[in-house]
């Protein structure tokens, strides 16, 4: 079966500075990425997906991931940070075949501060 | 308008009772999951569809029911409601293939006192 760790459960940053928040997965078979925004009060959005090919991947609103089959990671990085990127974020995995289920990592609090 | 709505947005109920959540979708994806979410822990699948005769249950199921009643309608009973089911439900559509973008409905905040 496969996991989802998101080690931090909070990230705190000032306005304009960068972050990364970090994923890893476990998994014994290929999968799909996934990083899910969750913005106060509403459901979640895609930010962006790794399905195969280049393992940098770019998002809405800035982000990118870049997926590292050898650390089994696909961290989410953003070069400045803006007051409306406060918001928890999901990293999300399914395997590439057998099985439908997207698996959830427990999430990332972004909070963004002037 | 919203692509899928969920009704209730918020509500409260005491132990024992049977409580029926509702999620409505217009974006004619034939997969549509339930999902609970609960701090620290992530989301976890409760149940999902595929097609209105083709409901699995997902990691969490004990204690939940679901009902396709068309395509565009998924909806989740708790039967007996008891305090730990607290928590913001998430109903979400899918097209057709697993790499394809789930869309999430706001949520339903569900308190069982």
């Amino acid at each position: 079966a496969q996991s989802v760790t998101q080690l931090d459960s909070q990230v705190p940053v000032f306005e304009e500075a960068p972050v990364e928040l970090r994923c890893n997965y476990s998994s014994s078979v290929s999968v799909y990425l996934f990083w899910y925004v969750q913005y106060p009060n509403q459901g979640l959005q895609l930010l962006l997906k790794y399905l195969s090919g280049s393992t940098l991947v770019k998002g809405i609103n800035g982000f990118e991931a870049e997926f590292n089959k050898s650390q089994t990671s696909f961290h989410l990085r953003k070069p400045s940070v803006h007051i409306s990127d406060t918001a928890e974020y999901f990293c999300a995995v399914s395997l590439t075949g057998g099985g439908n289920k997207l698996t959830f990592g427990t999430g990332t609090q972004l909070k963004v501060e002037l | 308008d919203a692509d899928v709505t969920q009704t209730p947005r918020n509500r409260i109920t005491k132990t024992g009772k049977r409580i029926m959540l509702e999620c409505s979708q217009t974006k004619g994806h034939d997969r549509m999951y339930w999902y609970r979410q609960d701090p620290g822990l992530g989301l976890r699948l409760i149940y999902y569809s595929f097609d209105v005769k083709d409901i699995n249950k997902g990691e969490i199921s004990d204690g939940y029911s679901v009902s396709r009643q068309a395509q565009a309608k998924f909806s989740l009973s708790l039967e007996s409601a008891i305090p730990n089911q607290t928590a913001l439900y998430f109903c979400a559509t899918q097209r057709g293939a697993r790499t394809d973008t789930q869309y999430f409905g706001p949520g339903t905040r569900l308190t069982v006192l």
